[in-house]
């Protein structure tokens, strides 16, 4: 299975600031990956999808970028609505599976 | 409005069995693939299960291959998830999802989630 290695685990910014997230893939992917937020006590949304397409009524502070095995988030301009758990997916292969989870939290 | 309302979940002795439904509203389910995903308490999500449209194609993670079994009833606008030969490593929130592709069963991200149900395995 394609293992997805996501960096850092936890990400300290302060709002207003500029996060990125790193999600590495094991094998190559394409452009078949997304990006999931999720909040304390909530179901994961769906931001980015075929590495860089936002997803319906995503902001455009969310951006995607990359292709094969190295993917990037960009969260530009951190809002306090931003501060969660981000996580990649790559649904190239079976089974789909996902990162680890990055936790951008309030510096 | 779109929406997934998951149900079944609950507390269960270890070796017993649970099914899980997932219903759609403001949309039809029949037009989509769905997926199962899981979130053990404290860690990330895993995959679990797809199925295909028309029910003729299914994918399981390794963890759950053997054990579970997905299936869906368009008729009813339903998805369900029958569960087997429980362990403790099977306690998480199950959500539904759906792929963000219709009709075709091609690489998709999920577009839309379900608020998750709840499954305990312990003696």
């Amino acid at each position: 299975e394609i293992v997805m290695t996501q960096s850092p685990a936890t990400l300290s910014v302060s709002p207003g600031e500029r996060a990125i997230v790193s999600c590495r893939a094991s094998q190559n992917v394409r452009n078949n990956l997304a990006w999931y937020q999720q909040k304390p006590g909530q179901a994961p949304r769906l931001l980015i999808h075929g590495a860089s397409t936002r997803a319906t009524d995503i902001p455009v502070t969310f951006s995607g970028s990359g292709s094969g095995t190295e993917f990037t988030l960009t969260i530009s301009s951190l809002q306090s609505e931003d501060f969660a758990v981000y996580y990649c997916q790559q649904y190239n292969t079976w089974p789909r599976t996902f990162g680890q989870g990055t936790t951008v939290e309030i510096k | 409005e779109l929406q997934l309302v998951e149900s079944g979940g609950g507390l269960v002795q270890p070796g017993g069995s649970l099914r899980l439904s997932c219903a759609a509203s403001g949309f039809s389910l029949s037009n989509y693939n769905f997926n199962w995903v899981r979130q053990a308490p404290g860690k990330g999500l895993e995959w679990i299960s797809l199925i295909s449209t028309t029910g003729s194609t299914t994918y399981y993670a390794d963890s759950v291959n053997g054990r579970f079994t997905i299936s869906r009833d368009n008729g009813k606008n339903s998805l369900y998830l029958q569960m087997n030969s429980l362990t403790a490593e099977d306690t998480a929130v199950y959500y539904c999802a759906r792929d963000n592709i219709r009709y075709l069963l091609l690489p998709a991200a999920l577009d839309l989630w379900g608020q998750g149900t709840t499954v305990t395995v312990s003696s």
